[in-house]
This record gives structure tokens, sequence and C-alpha cells, in this order.
């Protein structure tokens, strides 16, 4: 059963594009909703996060906007570089004392120059 | 401040072999766990700790062990490795809620731990 199901799998765009990653849950007890980059070798890094209050929220060129009627959220990258070549996690994490998170299975992005 | 220290960043088993591999990190976070990464299917928690002394399951535990004696240290054992144990192991730690200092709490990744089961 997975509990966050994350598209596109892989997503090349252009230089100065925008990059969009959707992702969907099922769970109406997530109560956090944050966002994770990957590079090649490296642990994954905290990009972005957000509660289910706020329908959007934005930081620099990253922007999350959050459905919670459709049970949806999604990473847009606004002006993509070849910089932001990585691979993206959506997660979500259950009400009550665990911090554990349960992560889509990511998307791999690619940006040209 | 090292953050999410991983040891070791490789290791090559044969199956049935045991190993631990090491995780310790130096915030002070109550909360350890540990994900396993695989292609094409995320991040899967194996097993996680609220605090020293307690444990408990995650998604796909079956195969390894954990125990977290001390704060800072949450080591994960392999008794009797397999060949689909081969991964990318990330151990990953946070403040609880309740020691939050705000309200988004950040879940930190250590550099992983590539393991290949022969």
């Amino acid at each position: 059963q997975q509990q966050v199901k994350q598209s596109p799998q892989s997503l090349i765009v252009q230089k100065g594009g925008i990059s969009i990653i959707n992702c969907a849950y099922e769970n109406t007890a997530f109560d956090y909703f944050p966002w994770y980059q990957q590079f090649p070798g490296k642990g994954p890094a905290l990009l972005i996060a957000i509660r289910p209050d706020v329908s959007e929220k934005k930081e620099g060129r990253f922007t999350i906007s959050f459905n919670k009627s459709a049970k949806q959220f999604s990473l847009h990258i606004m002006d993509s570089q070849p910089g932001d070549s990585a691979t993206y996690f959506c997660a979500a994490r259950t009400q009550g004392g665990s911090e554990k998170l349960v992560f889509g299975k990511g998307t791999k992005l690619t940006v040209n120059p | 401040n090292a953050g999410v220290t991983q040891t070791p960043k490789f290791q090559v088993l044969k199956t049935g072999q045991s190993m631990t591999l090491q995780c310790a990190q130096d915030m002070n976070h109550e909360y350890m766990s540990w994900y396993r990464q695989d292609p094409g299917m995320g991040l899967r928690l194996i097993h996680y700790s609220v605090g020293a002394g307690i444990t408990d399951q995650g998604e796909v535990p079956n195969g390894y062990n954990v125990s977290r004696s001390t704060t800072e240290d949450f080591p994960l054992r392999l008794l009797s490795a397999a060949p689909s144990q081969t991964s990318v192991y990330f151990c990953a730690s946070s403040y609880s809620r309740r020691g939050a200092r705000s309200g988004a709490n950040v879940l930190t990744f250590g550099a992983g731990s590539r393991l290949t089961v022969l």
C-alpha cells in the first residue's frame, strides 16, 4: 500500500522552464508535507514544507501548492536551472507523537542547459 | 557539529554474513530512524526510535534489528544478510514534536551507506 503517490517518475525540462512534480495521498491524518531534494551520492535534504491549513508556500524559486480537498500537493520550480537537477521526494507525516515520514517514490529531474 | 554520521560508506557482504551499520548524531535529537533506498522504490522506513530505550518497526523491518541505548547512537544490524538487502541505507534524525524549536520539524539525513550482498 503506497501511502503517497508521486509523479512523474522522471522529468526533463529546459533551463528557465517550470518543473512540476505532483503527489497525492489518501490518509487524512497526515499533518505535514515536506519535499526533499537529493543529489547523487548524498542524503536527502529538506527543501520546503507545508502544513494542510495553508494552500501555498513559496521560498525563492520553489513553491508548494496544496489542495486539501483533493488530497494533492505539488512542487513547482520556477526558472529551473541545471543545478536543480536532482531527485525530489515528497513526503507526509502522520499526526501523533512519532516523527516518521512516508515518502513518495521520487522524481528524477534533469534540467538541460 | 557533524550532524548525522553513518559508517561505513560502502560494504560488501556475502550471503549469511552479519554486520552493523552505525549511525550517530550530535544534535541531541530524540527521534532517529533508518530508511533504505532502492531504485524506483523511494525511501522506505525500516525501524525508528522516539528516544533512548524505545524502538519500533517501520514499513520493511524484516531481517533487521535495532537498539537505542543512548540518545546519540542508533545502529542497524543485519543478522544474516541476503541479496535482497542490497541497498543504500540512510539514517535520519530530528527533534521530537515536544522538543521541536519551530513548527516545522526537520528530518536530517546522513550521507548513506551502500551495502552489496553477494
